[in-house]
């Protein structure tokens, strides 16, 4: 069972245009919330992550948006750029530290 | 800084026999690790957590007679798949959080196992 739910699972932008990247969870002992990006073959590498006391936090062209009540959160990618294209992961951790991933959504950024 | 390694990158082992992949923390201190388990265009799932000096904790339904980890170091885990069969054919990827950390982990660069 999936507790980290992702959406969409792909989507196509062009240049300059802003993907957004959904999750949502049920779980309320998670209170970690990191983003990360893989490139095909690859690890994950984390870009930027956010706790529950917080609703908004921005790291360079990337924003999460953190919706406590609703539990869900989101990825806004600004001015995307060719080289964003990759898989990115929401995911969801615990005070003992794991992580649970969501599903991961391709995102694909046209010149 | 925060840099993990995993060795070997790509391995091929033949049906039966057992691959050892090894994850190393570079430049921080790790006291705890992760093994992850990825298919292809699949989410990562947590394997296991590994914690230095004593046992690993194994998620539901992984075989921890199948996939041994041993953290004997502050810098060093190890995966052995034993016995490998070609279902065991993935992407497993380690990730470390820092002595003192946490929430934060840092990925290794994963590596691809395919049993012939």
């Amino acid at each position: 069972q999936q507790q980290v739910k992702q959406s969409p699972q792909s989507l196509i932008v062009q240049k300059g245009g802003i993907p957004i990247i959904n999750c949502a969870y049920e779980n309320t002992a998670f209170d970690y919330f990191p983003w990360y990006q893989q490139f095909p073959g690859k690890g994950p590498a984390l870009l930027i992550a956010i706790r529950p006391d917080v609703s908004e936090k921005k790291e360079g062209r990337f924003t999460i948006s953190f919706n406590k009540s609703a539990k869900q959160f989101s990825l806004h990618i600004m001015d995307s750029q060719p080289g964003d294209s990759a898989t990115y992961f929401c995911a969801a951790g615990d005070s003992w530290g794991k992580l649970q991933f969501g599903a991961g959504t391709q995102v694909v950024v046209t010149p | 800084g925060a840099v993990v390694s995993q060795h070997p990158s790509r391995v091929i082992c033949k049906s039966g026999t057992s691959v050892k992949i090894e994850c190393r923390s570079l430049d921080f201190q790790a006291t705890t690790m992760f093994w992850y388990r990825q298919f292809p265009k699949q989410s990562l799932m947590l394997m296991a957590t590994s914690n230095e000096g004593s046992k690993a904790t194994y998620e539901q339904g992984v075989e921890k007679d199948k996939f041994l980890i041993n953290h004997a170091s502050l810098t060093l885990s190890t995966l052995t798949v034993t016995s490998a069969h070609p279902e065991d054919s993935s992407f497993y990827i380690c990730s470390a959080r820092e002595a003192g950390g946490l929430y934060e982990q840092y990925f290794g660069p994963g590596t691809r196992l395919t049993v012939t």
